[in-house]
């Protein structure tokens, strides 16, 4: 089956660490996302990835990192510059080619982070 | 800018009552749009869509037209289901842009 998957599902820190969520697709797509999602909140855009080692900084960069060397994998690391990581951390994927009409965003299951 | 409001939550129903959640947007260009459903604990899941103006998008018994004449796309769904009860983000995206622009979600409780 075709999807996204994101692990683990629940994570725990102590603060002051650096943790790597992980997030796969195997859609073939080429664009991917990651957002943060806080309780009752919407969704904030964290980073986005276009293309192979190419990435963007969304609304909320600041304290996270990515990296993309592989087309179905877009890891985020929560810094312990981020000053409240706690959040529902979701990633998602769409085709992205350009010249392509507007695609559908097609996300994983997310991983709850909690900073003890 | 680009950005979508959607009506505050929760709101709460009985079971086969008639649903709408009101969804406006703002955007620079001509754009697509969506809604989303989100259950307890999961990530969010394609609800349904439309890429012009007066298409309809439908599933699962939910609709929504999408309204250039007054920016809106409202989610409406005849007799909702407790299993209905959710979180449902309206969301937005341009074309050839990749980037999406998400409402605050509304949750829906629908009771026995």
């Amino acid at each position: 089956d075709g999807g996204i998957t994101q692990s683990p599902k629940y994570l725990f820190r102590k603060e002051g660490q650096n943790v790597t969520l992980s997030c796969e697709q195997n859609l073939n797509h080429d664009a991917m996302y990651w957002y943060r999602q806080d309780p009752g909140q919407g969704l904030r855009l964290i980073y986005y990835s276009q293309i192979v080692n190419d990435f963007q900084k969304g609304d909320i960069a600041e304290g996270y990192s990515v990296s993309r060397e592989k087309k179905e994998s877009f890891p985020l690391t929560v810094t312990s510059a981020q000053k409240n990581p706690t959040a529902f951390y979701l990633c998602a994927s769409s085709i992205g080619t350009g010249g392509q009409s507007t695609d559908t965003q097609y996300f994983g299951p997310g991983t709850r982070l909690t900073v003890l | 800018g680009n950005s979508v409001t959607q009506m505050e939550g929760p709101v709460t129903l009985s079971e086969e009552a008639f649903l709408t959640i009101n969804c406006t947007y703002t955007a620079t260009g001509y754009p697509s749009l969506f809604w989303y459903v989100q259950y307890p604990g999961e990530g969010l899941q394609l609800l349904l869509k439309a890429t012009k103006a007066d298409d309809k998008g439908s599933n699962k018994g939910f609709e929504a037209t999408y309204r250039k004449e007054t920016t809106s796309f409202h989610l409406e769904k005849g007799s909702v289901q407790v299993s209905d009860s959710a979180v449902y983000f309206c969301a937005l995206t341009l074309y050839n842009f990749n980037k999406f622009y998400f409402g605050s979600g509304t949750k829906l409780n629908v009771k026995p």
